[in-house]
C-alpha cells in the first residue's frame, strides 16, 4: 500500500524567501517514485519535481529542489527565492504501478 | 503541444440527467486517467485506461461509466448521479502505461454539480 502525509495544510512565505513542504511516504515497493505537484487557483495541476527512489542525488529544477531521505521515507520540497506565482496548493504523490496516490496538499501563500 | 483539454468547463446536471464529460489530447499518451477531485482534497483515481483498455477501475459505482473511443479521447458517462458526486473531474494523461516514473498531464477539469 502507498501513503503519503503532509503534516502542513498551510504555509506562507515572503516573497524572495526559502520555505520547505514536508511530506512522509509509506510503501512496500523496492523501487517507486515521488513527485510535487502544484495546483495553482486556476486548478490545473502541474508537475513540479520528482524523485527516483534509487537514485541517491536530490533532484533540482531551477528554484525548486527536494531532500530525500530513503531510509526515513522523507521527501520536502524546498522553494528557494519565492515568487508571486507559487501560490498554490502542493500535493506529494507516491507512484505504484503508474498510478499517482497523493497526499492531502499544503496550500502555500507568497506574501508581496 | 503538451495541453489536456477537457469539456465543458462547468455541469450542472439533476439527478436523472444523463451526461458526459469529454477529455481530449493529442501528445500520442497511451495512458489517460479520471480523477475525482473534493473540494479541498487530493485527487483519488477513479479509471485508468491503457492503449484504450481499461485497466484499472477503482471500485467507482456503475453511476460513472467510461469510454476511451481512441487514443486521443476519453470520456466520462454519467448517469443518476448523487449530489455528493459533486466536485472537480480531471483528466490525466502519460505517455507510456509501462514507464514507470511519466509525468501525467493534467486537464483543467470539469466543475460537476449535482442538484
Amino acid at each position: 500500500a502507498q501513503t503519503v502525509t503532509q503534516s502542513q495544510p498551510e504555509m506562507s512565505v515572503q516573497e524572495a524567501e526559502t520555505v520547505t513542504l514536508s511530506c512522509t511516504y509509506d510503501t512496500s515497493e523496492n523501487n517507486y517514485y515521488l513527485f510535487w505537484y502544484k495546483q495553482p487557483p486556476s486548478r490545473q495541476m502541474i508537475l513540479v519535481i520528482r524523485q527516483e527512489a534509487y537514485k541517491q542525488q536530490n533532484a533540482t529544477e531551477n528554484r525548486f529542489s527536494v531532500n530525500f531521505q530513503k531510509a526515513a521515507k522523507s521527501f520536502s520540497l524546498k522553494i528557494s527565492d519565492s515568487q508571486l506565482g507559487d501560490t498554490a496548493m502542493y500535493f506529494c504523490a507516491a507512484q505504484r504501478a503508474n498510478n499517482l496516490f497523493f497526499g492531502t496538499g499544503t496550500r502555500l501563500t507568497v506574501i508581496p | 503541444d503538451t495541453e489536456v483539454t477537457q469539456t465543458p468547463k462547468h455541469l450542472v446536471m439533476g439527478m436523472t440527467n444523463k451526461k458526459s464529460l469529454k477529455c481530449e489530447q493529442h501528445m500520442g499518451h497511451r495512458a489517460m486517467y479520471w480523477y475525482k477531485q473534493k473540494a479541498k482534497k487530493p485527487p483519488e483515481l477513479m479509471f485508468v485506461y491503457s492503449y484504450e483498455k481499461l485497466s484499472i477501475n477503482e471500485s467507482v459505482p456503475s453511476r460513472f461509466s467510461p469510454e476511451c473511443p481512441n487514443s486521443s479521447l476519453l470520456n466520462l458517462h454519467l448517469h443518476a448521479l448523487q449530489p455528493e458526486d459533486s466536485a472537480l473531474y480531471l483528466c490525466a494523461s502519460s505517455q507510456d502505461p509501462g514507464l514507470a516514473g511519466g509525468e501525467q498531464y493534467f486537464g483543467p477539469g470539469t466543475r460537476l454539480t449535482v442538484t
